[in-house]
């Protein structure tokens, strides 16, 4: 059982170019996330979903973009990168529904990028 | 923003029992606390998890105040692999307004020396 994972673990890009990040989880799992993390701080929330074909914005969205057109899957878009958006990015995923475990999230090993 | 207040570090000894505090004063009537940690370099891993009564599990304990105004995480016997980053997040469990958006803070840095 895989979990929750994410590709590519490491990318540079230069500023302007674009790329997409993938998260997969084979848990069946409704909610899905995409958080970033900086050197010294926690976790931001940038998109989340809460099922198939659905997506909403988090604490830090610009300069993002996002699709869950399949249940399994949510990519993570930068159409044209900044410095500013070197990172780490976490996805994470969760069920929905009633029950103690329905708010407990799995995460990714996560993906690094730098943008130069 | 958090809605939780953690010291940014701690350090303990190794076999020793680790405390770590979290308060979140404006925490309303259904709102579950919830503690992840990260170490270095990994995805956070779910500790735990109550609402107003004490739970314990394999990892750790969670002891809530009666007010439900703070919380206390503890390892019981702290080891060197549980030097960490440790998030303590509150959030909605139930309800059609939880879309389970789980606000990390900037945690509680462990250090856990031999």
């Amino acid at each position: 059982n895989a979990g929750v994972t994410q590709t590519p673990k490491f990318r540079v890009l230069k500023t302007g170019q674009s790329m997409t990040l993938l998260c997969a989880q084979d848990m069946n799992h409704e909610y899905m996330y995409w958080y970033r993390q900086d050197p010294g701080m926690g976790l931001r929330l940038i998109h989340y979903s809460v099922g198939e074909g659905t997506t909403a914005k988090g604490e830090v969205p610009d300069g993002y973009n996002v699709s869950r057109l399949k249940k399994q899957n949510f990519l993570l878009g930068l159409e044209s990168a900044a410095p500013s958006q070197t990172s780490v990015y976490f996805c994470a995923s969760r069920r929905t529904g009633v029950g103690t475990g329905a708010n407990v999230l799995t995460f990714g090993a996560g993906s690094r990028l730098t943008v130069l | 923003d958090a809605k939780t207040t953690q010291p940014p570090s701690m350090d303990c000894a190794e076999g020793r029992a680790a405390n770590l505090p979290c308060n979140h004063s404006t925490i309303s009537g259904n709102e579950y606390v919830y503690w992840y940690r990260q170490i270095h370099s990994q995805g956070p891993q779910y500790i735990i998890h109550g609402l107003k009564n004490n739970e314990t599990n394999e990892m750790a304990s969670l002891i809530i105040t009666e007010d439900r105004k703070s919380s206390t995480l503890i390892l019981p016997h702290a080891t060197l692999r549980d030097t960490a980053v440790y998030y303590c997040i509150v959030n909605y469990l139930h309800g059609s307004s939880n879309t389970g958006k789980l606000i990390f803070g900037q945690g509680t840095t462990l250090q856990v020396k031999p």
